[in-house]
């Protein structure tokens, strides 16, 4: 099966500049999760989705960030504007949403903000 | 106390040795526990499940102490390629995953 998919793969943007990521999860996984990882630290969740239906969004700040999963497929996570301290890696995941279900990551957008 | 915790390391090994590390964690109530193996400057990858009665994958051994709460994760006759961080996962609630920070582990020629 296709594994999932995230774009770009590296991205640099000056501070206060507007910056998006794509996912397309696994084909047939409805549970889709936005993750966040700074260097040295394990992903910190951002936001989950279970179908097109935002379940979790806890950890999103929602001053800066939103996110979207339009016909519970495709999701994008934006930021705008960026601040120097968002530059990680933004890493998008899949999967069948039952709680001993295992995640499927993408290989992640590097993201830095200048 | 955070949610999970792993020994960062690194641990230093040669080829051939056994290493093992825990991973501790705080909601008495999970459920659900998995080992992910993370490359550097990859995404992380499932290393295996842990189930309660501990479970193998060739030279991987998973094991779950539940009265102490710990999952620990030893791999026998290391081989450079298995040089990588590997992430403790756990459920925190119903749909909750929380990972560790990663304990990294090089093996030497």
């Amino acid at each position: 099966e296709a594994g999932v998919v995230q774009s770009p793969r590296y991205k640099i943007i000056e501070k206060k500049q507007p910056v998006a990521f794509w996912c397309n999860p696994i084909s047939g996984h409805n549970t889709l999760y936005w993750y966040l990882q700074n260097l040295g630290q394990g992903p910190e969740l951002l936001i989950r989705y279970e179908n097109e239906e935002a379940v979790d969004d806890s950890q999103l700040p929602k001053d800066r960030f939103s996110a979207e999963r339009l016909k519970g497929v495709d999701s994008t996570l934006k930021i705008q504007p960026a601040e120097l301290g968002d530059s990680a890696v933004y890493l998008c995941a899949s999967s069948w949403g039952q709680v001993d279900s295992p995640l499927h990551f993408g290989n992640g957008t590097r993201l830095t903000v200048t | 106390r955070k949610e999970v915790e792993q020994d960062p390391g690194p641990f230093n090994v040669p080829e051939g040795a056994t290493v093992a590390f825990n991973c501790t964690y705080s909601n008495s109530a999970s459920q659900s526990f998995f080992w992910y193996r993370q490359d550097c400057r990859k995404e992380p990858k499932l290393l295996m499940s842990v189930y309660s009665s501990g479970n193998e994958d060739g030279r991987f051994t998973a094991q779950l102490n539940r009265a102490s709460q710990y999952i620990s994760l030893l791999i026998r006759d290391s081989k450079l390629s298995d040089s990588a961080t590997y992430l403790c996962v756990v459920n925190i609630d119903d749909y909750k995953l929380s990972f560790g920070a990663g304990t990294t582990v090089t093996v030497r020629a």
